[in-house]
């Protein structure tokens, strides 16, 4: 199995356009979490999914945050419109319990 | 809430053993996990304690202590790849009956020649 998969690896954007993440999780999995980590807030989680439905999404900052999983192989967290603030490390993980994660590459979005 | 609570950096010698302390705060408890992450790199799992006790995986051991809400991560014969760092992250039951993971700031790990 590839792993977890995420595109795009970097991204940079200006202040206030859209960025769209996306994520493919490792196959059979049914959990699928958003982490945002920074040097400063550490490993946050933002959202999870379990069976392509959201358990938990109070880790989002605001509504400028949106995900979604429409099926089993794929996920989505988007921002609109994005901050300087938003500048940090996206990694989606996917597993078959809590506990057990396995992190793809992330993502690396600079918003200037 | 929850809180967790680890040293922030330790410095160890190749060969030797190092000992990374987790100490938590948390209602509807469930588990400890423990992650590696390299600089640059995404996080990888370690291990799990859903009960008090040793858990051994190679050089790699963790420990749990539900009366004391403490855990440790014991690695042996350091490695100059294990400079990196680690992150324990407790597994609990939320208000709302939800389970999630939560991760602590992590500990940086130095290892030199």
């Amino acid at each position: 199995d590839a792993g977890v998969i995420q595109s795009p690896r970097h991204e940079v954007t200006e202040m206030g356009q859209e960025v769209t993440l996306r994520c493919k999780p490792i196959s059979g999995h049914d959990y699928l979490f958003w982490y945002r980590q920074t040097m400063m807030r550490g490993l946050e989680l933002l959202i999870y999914f379990n069976n392509n439905v959201p358990i938990d999404d109070s880790g989002m900052p605001e509504d400028r945050f949106s995900a979604k999983m429409p099926n089993a192989s794929f996920s989505t967290l988007k921002i609109q419109p994005s901050e300087p603030r938003d500048s940090a490390v996206y990694f989606c993980a996917s597993s078959f319990s809590e506990y057990e994660q396995y992190f793809g590459p992330g993502t690396r979005l600079t918003v200037t | 809430g929850q809180s967790l609570e680890q040293p922030s950096e330790v410095t160890a010698v190749e060969g030797a053993i190092v000992q990374i302390n987790c100490t938590y705060q948390t209602s509807g408890f469930y588990g400890l996990s423990w992650y590696q992450q390299h600089d640059g790199g995404a996080p990888t799992f370690l291990s799990y304690n859903g009960l008090d006790g040793l858990e051994e995986t190679g050089r790699f051991s963790s420990f749990l202590s539900r009366s004391d809400s403490y855990g440790y991560l014991l690695l042996q014969e350091l490695q100059m790849k294990d400079s990196a760092s680690y992150f324990c992250a407790v597994r609990e039951n939320l208000d709302t009956g939800r389970r999630a993971l939560t991760f602590g700031s992590g500990t940086r790990l130095q290892v030199q020649p």
